[in-house]
């Protein structure tokens, strides 16, 4: 079964406390994104990756980082989190055109 | 740079009636269409999508039109039932490109009233 996962599910934390989620997908996709999801926004790119150590910008990707080092796996790093950062995050791997979405993280920061 | 707008931000419609919701894209290379549903507290799902070179497509009760002169697209459902209130975004991509973004519409709450 194709699936993407992400940990954790829920998180809040405090201001400039660093923290990590986790992304990874079983289906072999090159291609990885991260989203935020914020009220009359829709979804609005972080970063993606096409590859194996090819990441790149999306449309908001300030205050956050990313890696690819495995095919499967694209944490995204929140280095010092802010309270404009609390959102609903998706984690997306696409494969030729269909886009399979993560279960999402809903991300508090106080 | 490249915008999809999406029409309207929310919709309420009688159950058994038509919902009608409605994209405009900006970039005139894009030439693959999807459409998600999001359910309540859960992830974006594919419903259905279109191709550039195709003016309609339809799933059961799903139906989506493309109007490539004008850069607009639509997604029709007919026959609303209640399991249909969820929110619904409009994409544009470039199909075959595993290297282009897929922009998405800010989001169409669709609610069914019984």
């Amino acid at each position: 079964e194709a699936q993407v996962t992400q940990n954790p599910r829920y998180l809040i934390t405090v201001t400039g406390k660093k923290l990590t989620v986790t992304c990874s997908q079983n289906m072999n996709h090159e291609y990885m994104s991260w989203y935020r999801q914020d009220p009359g926004l829709g979804l609005r790119q972080i970063y993606y990756s096409m590859n194996v150590e090819v990441t790149d910008k999306g449309d908001v990707p300030e205050g956050y980082k990313v890696s690819r080092k495995e095919k499967r796996n694209f944490p995204l790093i929140l280095e010092s989190p802010s309270p404009n950062q609390t959102s609903l995050y998706f984690c997306a791997a696409r494969g030729g055109n269909e886009q399979y979405f993560g279960p999402g993280t809903r991300l508090t920061v106080t | 740079g490249e915008n999809v707008e999406q029409h309207p931000s929310t919709l309420s419609v009688q159950e058994g009636d038509s919902a009608v919701i409605k994209c405009t894209y900006s970039d005139s290379a894009s030439n693959y269409f999807p459409w998600y549903k999001q359910e309540l507290g859960k992830r974006p799902q594919l419903i259905i999508d279109i191709r550039s070179n195709v003016g309609e497509k339809k799933d059961q009760r799903i139906a989506v039109t493309l109007n490539k002169t004008a850069k607009h697209f639509s997604l029709h459902i007919t026959e609303t039932q209640p399991e249909d209130s969820a929110v619904y975004f409009c994409a544009a991509s470039i199909r075959y490109s595993s290297a282009s973004k897929i922009i998405f519409g800010s989001g169409t709450r669709l609610s069914i009233r019984p």
